[in-house]
């Protein structure tokens, strides 16, 4: 299986800072043959579903604010978040689909 | 507007069994695969199972293989969770996920509420 790995656990940053969340995979999520990566980003609030941010590890879904990108290949990720706002305060997951699914432990982000 | 609603949740003692269901809108059902995730209290996401857009194909995390069936009827845009012999280690929110692509069932899109199982005695 497919180990996920986030750093850190926790971060706590400034209003309109910048907040960097890592990730990174036991195995390449890369495949060569479609030149992408297996790799999702979701947000999840209190009492809420996670919601899907970024996939194919660097591509926003439609209506997620330009201020959430995806970064990586391989086996090494990131998703940063350029200017934090308030309603930004969640826990930040990535999933790997190049086998099965299997998520990250979590980054909680606070202000 | 795409929602997925989840029903079918509460509280079962060790060996039972409950069946949970998912009724999706806003979308065309039959375009698209399914998931089953799940979230114990406290911890990450997990997945736990995923159909295919005609229900001919369907696979498990091994955690549920053998006890958990899914299944889904196209006209009446649902998918179900059949969960028997339940353990305690089943406890947990049960989220209903449609795929985020038509082409490709890798990520999941829009996620409904979920609902909660309690597997205890």
């Amino acid at each position: 299986d497919i180990v996920m790995t986030q750093s850190p656990d926790s971060l706590a940053v400034s209003l309109g800072e910048r907040a960097t969340i890592n990730c990174k995979s036991s195995q390449s999520l890369f495949y060569s043959s479609n030149n992408k990566n297996y790799l999702a980003w979701y947000q999840q609030k209190p009492g809420q579903p996670p919601k899907l941010l970024i996939y194919w590890a660097s591509t926003r879904e439609s209506g997620v604010p330009d201020r959430f990108s995806g970064s990586g290949s391989g086996t090494d990720f990131t998703l940063t978040i350029s200017s934090l706002q308030a309603e930004d305060v969640a826990v930040y997951y990535c999933q790997q689909y190049f086998t099965s699914h299997t998520f990250g432990g979590g980054t909680k982000v606070e202000i | 507007e795409v929602q997925v609603v989840e029903s079918g949740g509460g509280l079962v003692q060790p060996g039972g069994s409950l069946r949970l269901s998912c009724a999706a809108s806003g979308f065309i059902f039959d375009d698209y695969w399914m998931h089953w995730v799940r979230q114990a209290p406290g911890k990450g996401p997990v997945w736990v199972s995923r159909i295919n857009k005609d229900g001919s194909n369907t696979t498990y995390a091994d955690s549920v293989k053998g006890r958990f069936t899914i299944s889904r009827d196209n006209a009446k845009n649902k998918v179900y969770l059949q969960m028997d012999n339940l353990r305690g280690e089943d406890t947990a929110v049960y989220y209903c996920a449609r795929a985020g692509s038509s082409s490709w069932y890798g990520w999941f899109g829009p996620w409904g509420q979920g609902t909660l199982v309690t597997v205890s005695s």
